[in-house]
This record gives structure tokens, C-alpha cells and sequence, in this order.
């Protein structure tokens, strides 16, 4: 079966651009997409299509996807960042999660 | 606003059935343009896809799941059901519900439930 692999965590200061990476065999022959998780709430899209941002995503969120990895970049990142962020793919009529990875500002 | 809704008993006894229902409002749930789809999330972990279905019944699901997992969907009601059988303490988690794109290049959620949380005992 499809597996997407995150690492668990990643930290980043106030201000700076974290970058949270997804990786699965040959991803980007597939469209990624990324949640935001904050704690007790539901998801929330915040990449879609690889690079796409829904209405009402700040542009300081942006998402890329090559080759077997697909990575989401916050830029300026703020406090309110901090959460779980969880990408996602469709791989033999199966939806495939990564493992999710905590995002701390520091 | 589309708004989904999770409903249903937030304790089962192992080896019952767990039984799930979530009620769409602002939007028909029969659209050819989206899939509806059940997540769930046992305490502290990640995200689990158990399986989604269209309007029309289509169904597919997680392989790990299949053999325990029904999906059904009511149109008259604009509801989505989820029936989990032979559940044991390892079936503990936050099930959500959530809109998915209608086709393979759509595969995303865009829109979830507020989850809820069912309990099954050890």
C-alpha cells in the first residue's frame, strides 16, 4: 500500500519560513495536499492541487510537489501557525495520509 | 455556508457495532461533482481514511477497514451513514465526516464536520 512519510516535527522561530516535507514513491506524479490541524479542532485545507490555496488561506502558506516529495512552505511564520499539519494523496482508489507533523513556533 | 454535522452514540461496547451519521445543511448531498467521505483520529495520532461514497452509492474504502465498514448515503435526508462493526478499543477515536472533490485530480476535503468523539472500552 501508498505511504506518505512526514517527520514528527519541525520547529521554527517567529518571522522565519518553516518548511514541512512529504514524501511518498514518485508523489509528484500525483496531486498533494496539506491540512492545518489546531489542537480540539477539525482540519482545515489549506494546499490543495500541489500549490493551490482556498479562499481565505493566507498567502504566506504555499505548497510544491516533485519528484517523491511534496513540501509545504509558511513564510513569515506567526504563532498562530502552530499546529499539526497532515498532507494528503489518492493513490488505487485510496486516500493516503501522512503521519502528520507538529509544527512549534519558537 | 456548507456545514456538516456528526451524530450518534459516543460510547460502543466492544464487539458492537458503531453506528454514525452526518447531516449535510447548506449544500445537496447529491451532487456528481463531490464524494462524501468518513476520517477518524484515535487520541494523539494522525488522520485515518476509513472510506467515502458518492450521491449515487458508489463506495470504495481502506482496505485495512473493508471488512467491517458500510457506507451508505441517504439523499432525501441529505445524510451520510457510517456502520463500524466488531469494534474493540483500538476503533477509540474522533470520526469526522468531510466533502471530497468528485474525481482523482479533486482529492481533498475542503469541508469537515466538527468530529466526534466515540469511546469503545476495554
Amino acid at each position: 500500500s501508498y505511504e506518505l512519510t512526514q517527520p514528527p516535527s519541525v520547529s521554527v522561530s517567529p518571522g522565519q519560513t518553516a518548511s514541512i516535507t512529504c514524501s511518498g514513491d514518485k508523489l509528484g506524479d500525483k496531486y498533494a495536499c496539506w491540512y492545518q490541524q489546531r489542537p480540539g479542532q477539525s482540519p482545515v485545507l489549506v494546499i490543495y492541487q500541489d500549490f493551490k490555496r482556498p479562499s481565505g488561506i493566507p498567502e504566506r502558506f504555499s505548497g510544491s510537489n516533485s519528484g517523491n516529495t511534496a513540501t509545504l512552505t509558511i513564510s513569515g511564520t506567526q504563532a498562530m501557525d502552530e499546529a499539526d499539519y497532515y498532507c494528503q494523496t489518492w493513490d488505487s482508489r485510496t486516500e493516503v495520509f501522512g503521519g502528520g507533523t507538529k509544527l512549534t513556533v519558537l | 455556508q456548507l456545514q456538516l454535522q456528526e451524530s450518534g452514540p459516543r460510547l460502543v461496547k466492544p464487539s458492537e457495532t458503531l453506528s454514525l451519521t452526518c447531516t449535510v445543511s447548506g449544500g445537496s448531498i447529491s451532487s456528481s461533482t463531490h464524494y462524501w467521505g468518513w476520517i477518524r483520529q484515535p487520541p494523539g495520532k494522525g488522520l485515518e481514511w476509513i472510506g467515502s461514497i458518492s450521491y449515487s452509492g458508489t463506495t470504495y474504502y481502506n482496505l485495512s477497514l473493508k471488512s467491517r465498514v458500510t457506507i451508505s448515503v441517504d439523499t432525501s435526508k441529505n445524510q451520510i451513514s457510517l456502520r463500524l462493526s466488531s469494534v474493540t478499543a483500538a476503533d477509540t477515536a474522533v470520526y469526522f465526516c468531510a466533502r471530497r472533490g468528485g474525481d482523482a485530480t479533486r482529492n481533498y476535503f475542503d469541508y469537515w464536520g466538527q468530529g466526534t468523539l466515540v469511546t469503545v472500552p476495554s
